[in-house]
């Protein structure tokens, strides 16, 4: 059974960083590309990030472009998500997903980005 | 960019009744969509993609159609459990994927 869990999350000050990180199980994490996609308090989904398998390419929303970077530990089955100059608009529940069939086929349960003074 | 509307906002039916959901795209986007289903407090899940192809273990009762620039899914039939949000998602620049705005299936 697929299992994603995020962690890392919590309050954090405007302009602070945060790591987030994405324990996988239950699949072969090297052979699947990974995304992070949130969600603002009573809002929709966002895409934020994607990483290829190996690792080597990365992709960014222009909204966190420049701000966050995404990164993989294969050795671990673990997705990171480092997060730098945040702001009040980044405060959301952070989902870390797999892609299979080019779509987000299965989602963790989210950890908590709460950005305030 | 593309974007993605979905109508109505909210739609207030009661169990047993069927569920017509809209997604409207900004341009054509073959059938590269999917829909997610989620309840308060979960993560989405995956329903269907490629626009009719349910995901894993997901019920008959959920189907998806169409292409180019509209689409729906359709609930045959709604079980106390499918009252959530639904989003659906394209894919044309993957993986810069974007979503719809929602529509939530509300109990009458």
């Amino acid at each position: 059974e697929v299992h994603l869990l995020e962690s890392g999350g919590g309050l954090v000050q405007p302009g602070g960083s945060l790591r987030l990180s994405c324990a996988a199980s239950g699949f072969t994490f090297s052979t699947y590309d990974m995304s992070w996609v949130r969600q603002a308090p009573g809002k929709g989904l966002e895409w934020v990030s994607a990483i290829s398998a190996s690792g080597d390419r990365t992709y960014y929303a222009d909204s966190v472009k420049g701000r966050f970077t995404t990164s993989r530990d294969n050795s671990k089955s673990t997705l990171y998500l480092q997060l730098k100059s945040l702001r009040a608009e980044d405060t959301a529940v952070y989902y870390c997903a797999n892609w299979q069939w080019l779509v987000l086929a299965y989602w963790g349960q989210g950890t908590l980005v709460t950005v305030s003074s | 960019e593309i974007v993605l509307t979905q109508s109505p906002a909210t739609l207030s039916l009661s169990p047993g009744e069927r569920a017509t959901l809209s997604c409207r795209a900004s341009q054509s986007i073959s059938t590269f969509l999917a829909w997610y289903q989620q309840k308060p407090g979960q993560a989405p899940r995956l329903l269907i993609y490629d626009a009719s192809t349910r995901a894993t273990g997901i019920p008959a009762r959920f189907s998806g159609g169409g292409s180019g620039t509209d689409f729906t899914l359709i609930i045959t039939s709604l079980e106390p459990e499918d009252f959530a949000v639904y989003y659906c998602q394209q894919r044309s620049n993957w993986p810069r994927v974007t979503f719809g705005g929602g529509t939530k299936v509300e109990i009458k």
